[in-house]
């Protein structure tokens, strides 16, 4: 069965340290990918998507993720980290002709100021 | 422009009542699919609805159910509702294959 994974569910980070959540998906054929974001109280909110092309892609707030298809993984990153990176991220997939975005548990992200 | 907009957002019943949840998507996106949000299962698919059909569905009960109108505004519905039932109902839309989804800020469900 088609699966995402997260591999971190909570994440502690001092401000101004390097970020990378890791993100693996089950499946060989295509993949849509995708890092959403939530932040306490509000809803979710896209921060990049990968479709095709150049596997390093770049998403709002600094964020990035590179899809490495040898390993099914899309990890994001950030070079540095602020306090109001504090959140939720949940790493989603499109597989194949399946519509359903099948979603990892998320990792929840404490920035210490 | 306006968001996808859910109402209501809180919600309390009773075991065994029935449930009915409203989505009304961006203006121009014609796919709408609902998730539950809870802390131990994360975000479950329940359904998809694209220009008034469903396209794909989740692996949840025949209680829950949903529909879109010719306006693309969705509705979803639990019946016989359960205590485990309780949890964020989150309805996305999108305007087509090839976009990410915009979600809506849920539907907190309780079942007491």
């Amino acid at each position: 069965a088609q699966s995402v994974s997260q591999h971190n569910h909570h994440v502690i980070l001092s401000e101004a340290a390097s970020l990378e959540l890791g993100c693996n998906y089950s499946y060989g054929g295509t993949v849509n990918l995708f890092w959403y974001v939530q932040y306490p109280g509000q809803h979710l909110q896209l921060l990049l998507k990968y479709f095709s092309g150049d596997p390093l892609v770049k998403g709002i707030k600094g964020f990035e993720a590179e899809f490495i298809k040898s390993k099914f993984s899309f990890n994001l990153r950030k070079p540095s980290v602020q306090w109001s990176d504090t959140a939720e991220y949940f790493c989603a997939a499109f597989a194949g002709n399946n519509r359903k975005l099948i979603w990892g548990l998320g990792t929840s992200l404490a920035v210490n100021p | 422009k306006a968001g996808v907009t859910q109402t209501p957002r809180y919600l309390i019943k009773t075991r065994g009542q029935q449930v009915t949840l409203s989505c009304s998507p961006i203006s121009g996106h014609r796919s709408v699919s609902w998730y539950q949000q809870t802390p131990g299962q994360g975000l479950q698919f329940l359904f998809e609805y694209f220009s008034e059909t469903q396209r794909n569905k989740g692996n949840f009960p025949g209680r829950f159910s949903g529909r879109q109108f010719s306006n693309s505004r969705s509705e979803m519905n639990v019946s016989t509702l359960e205590l485990g039932d309780s949890a964020l109902y989150l309805c996305a839309s999108r305007m087509r294959e090839g976009n990410g989804y915009t979600f809506g800020s849920g539907t907190r469900l309780t079942v007491v």
